[in-house]
């Protein structure tokens, strides 16, 4: 099984500033990465596709990046309705699995 | 407007069992691979299971093999989880989510989920 590390835990962060949360795989899985955002009692909500790919509706300062074991989530001038947990997810090998996810506050 | 609407959550005892459904609208369900994910209160997401869109392939996490069943009526557009020999670690609320036409992708639609709870 392959087995997601996400850093930081958690995250306190001041409007407009730029957020980076990392997503490290245990053995390669290619593009096959995708990032979720999910705010209190909410559903899960896609925001990037294969590690890099945007999302129709997703607003543009969310991006990602990366291929093989790491990979980036960056949120450029964090808003306050960002304020969310954040998780990857790997569908390259089955089972597939999640990080255990990125708590972003707001200051 | 896709829509996955989760059902069957509730009350069980350990050891007990439990069918989940999620009935699906808006798009054609027969082509589309479908999963099930979990999240116990206060903790992540966790996959659990996933079906191909003709329901002939599954695939589970290791918590859940041999305990539970995944399973779809594409005459139904329903997909459905059966949970057998529950425990108090599968007490989550339980996702139906729909990525791409096969398994291996990102999940575009969530269903708004179903709190099991696993308690004597």
């Amino acid at each position: 099984e392959i087995v997601l590390t996400q850093s930081p835990d958690f995250q306190s962060v001041t409007p407009k500033e730029k957020v980076t949360i990392t997503c490290r795989a245990s053995q390669s899985i290619g593009s096959n990465l995708h990032w979720y955002q999910q705010k209190p009692d909410q559903s899960p909500k896609l925001l990037i596709k294969y590690a890099s790919q945007s999302i129709s509706g997703v607003p543009s300062r969310f991006s990602g990046s990366g291929s093989g074991t790491d990979f980036t989530l960056t949120i450029n001038s964090l808003e306050a309705e960002d304020a969310a947990a954040y998780y990857c997810h790997q569908s390259s090998s089955l089972p597939f699995t999640f990080g255990p996810g990125t708590q972003v506050d707001i200051k | 407007e896709v829509q996955l609407v989760e059902s069957g959550g509730g009350l069980v005892q350990p050891g007990g069992s439990l069918r989940l459904s999620c009935a699906a609208s808006g798009f054609t369900f027969s082509s589309y691979a479908m999963h099930w994910v979990r999240q116990a209160p206060g903790k992540g997401l966790e996959y659990v299971s996933a079906i191909t869109s003709n329901g002939v392939s599954t695939y589970y996490a290791n918590s859940v093999k041999g305990r539970f069943t995944i399973s779809r009526d594409n005459s139904k557009n329903t997909l459905y989880l059966q949970m057998g020999s529950l425990r108090a670690e599968d007490m989550a609320v339980y996702y139906c989510a729909r990525g791409n036409f096969d398994i291996f992708t990102g999940y575009y639609y969530w269903g708004q989920g179903t709190l099991v709870t696993v308690s004597s």
